[in-house]
Formats: structure tokens, C-alpha cells, sequence
């Protein structure tokens, strides 16, 4: 049961363009939702994160989009650079009572010099 | 900036015998979790942690596996009789509350023979 999709395994970009990773998920009570990088031989990082009460989240060159009637929640990254080159993962959970989040199956992102 | 230290960093045991994995959360956190990611795929809940007890916990949580907070500062995953399938990354995190971003640590390797 896949609450929470990444249905883009790999994504390649340019330096300096803009790498947008897409997330969807199924369960209509999830309501706060992260963006998470992971280098290899390390733990996911924290990057950003949205509540259902907004749409758009923005820190400095990362901004979330969220569209809660489609279900889908997307990463801008701008302009990318090869240090963003990394898994990253998408995560979801409800704030009322459930303390656990939910993981996407995660997107690599390569960015090229 | 406080981090969460994850011990030992490898695991190697054989199958049927018992395995702790050790973790030091931030200080200051209440909440506290463990997840797993076998190779090539996604990063799962395992349980979450307040208050001394667990809150909520997985499927793939059973018998076999026990948490503890010992001494305040240590936080530990036990798995009591390992088998083959439990070969993954354990990844323990803690977060200020319920519903803030989680802080991974690196992760513990362990592999059963």
C-alpha cells in the first residue's frame, strides 16, 4: 500500500536549470509533508516542508509546491547546482496523533556540470 | 549543530542471534523513531517513541523487536533473533514534537548472515 508515490526514479538536469521532483499521495488525512535529501552512507536531511493550510513554501533556492485537490506535491530547485546531486524523498503524515511519516520511494536527482 | 549518532555504524551477525542498535537522539527532542531501508528501496516506518512507551508502531514491528530508552540519553532497537530479511540500513530520528521535520542519524548497516 503506496500512500505515497515518487513515480520518477531518476532525473537528470543541468547546471543551473531548474530540477522540479514531483511526490503524489493517496491519503486524504495526511496534512504536513517534508522534502528530505540523502547522500549515500548517510541519513535523509531535512530540507523543507509544507502544511495543508498553504500551497507554497519557499526557502531560498528550494520552494515546495503543495495542490491538495490533485493529491500532489512537487520540489523546485533553483537554479540547481551539482552539490544538489542526491536521492530525494518525500514524506507525508497527519498532524493529529499519528507520529510516524510516510516515505516516497525517493528520486535521484543528478545534476550536471 | 546537535546531531543524532547512530552506533555501530556496520552490523554483521549471524542469523538467529540478537542484535541492539544504538542511538543518542538530540537532547533536546521528545519524540523518537526508528525506520529501516533495504537496499534500492524506500525508507519505512518501523516505530515511533514519547513518553517511555511507544506510540505507534508497524507492521513489520513484531515480536522480535523491542525499543528501549534506557538512560534518558540512549535510545535502542533490539532485534532478538535475526533473520536474513532484516539485512537493511536502521536509521534512528528524534523531532522536538510530533509534528515537526525529523533528524535522521547515519544510519546503521547491518547485515545477517
Amino acid at each position: 500500500d503506496q500512500q505515497v508515490k515518487q513515480n520518477s526514479p531518476s532525473l537528470s538536469v543541468q547546471e543551473g536549470r531548474i530540477s522540479i521532483l514531483n511526490c503524489d499521495y493517496t491519503n486524504s488525512m495526511f496534512d504536513y509533508f517534508l522534502w528530505y535529501k540523502k547522500y549515500p552512507a548517510e541519513g535523509p536531511t531535512f530540507l523543507i516542508s509544507i502544511s495543508s493550510i498553504k500551497d507554497k513554501n519557499e526557502d531560498g533556492r528550494f520552494t515546495v509546491f503543495l495542490n491538495k485537490s490533485a493529491k500532489h506535491l512537487s520540489l523546485h530547485i533553483v537554479p540547481s547546482q551539482p552539490g544538489d546531486s542526491a536521492v530525494y524523498f518525500c514524506a507525508a503524515s497527519e498532524v493529529s496523533g499519528t507520529y510516524k511519516y510516510i516515505f516516497g520511494t525517493g528520486t535521484r536527482l543528478k545534476v550536471l556540470a | 549543530e546537535p546531531e543524532v549518532t547512530q552506533t555501530p555504524s556496520h552490523q554483521v551477525t549471524q542469523m538467529g542471534q540478537e542484535v541492539i542498535l544504538r542511538c543518542v537522539p538530540i537532547s533536546n527532542h521528545l519524540y523518537f523513531y526508528w525506520y529501516r531501508q533495504i537496499l534500492g528501496q524506500k525508507v519505512e516506518f518501523l516505530v515511533s517513541f514519547y513518553n517511555n512507551e511507544i506510540s505507534e508502531k508497524s507492521e513489520i514491528f513484531d515480536d522480535q523487536f523491542s525499543v528501549e530508552r534506557p538512560d534518558g540519553s540512549n535510545f535502542t532497537l533490539k532485534i532478538r533473533s535475526t533473520k536474513l530479511e532484516d539485512s537493511a540500513m536502521y536509521f534512528c530520528a528524534s523531532s522536538l514534537t510530533g509534528n515537526s521535520p525529523l533528524h535522521f542519524g547515519n544510519g546503521t548497516r547491518l547485515t545477517v548472515t
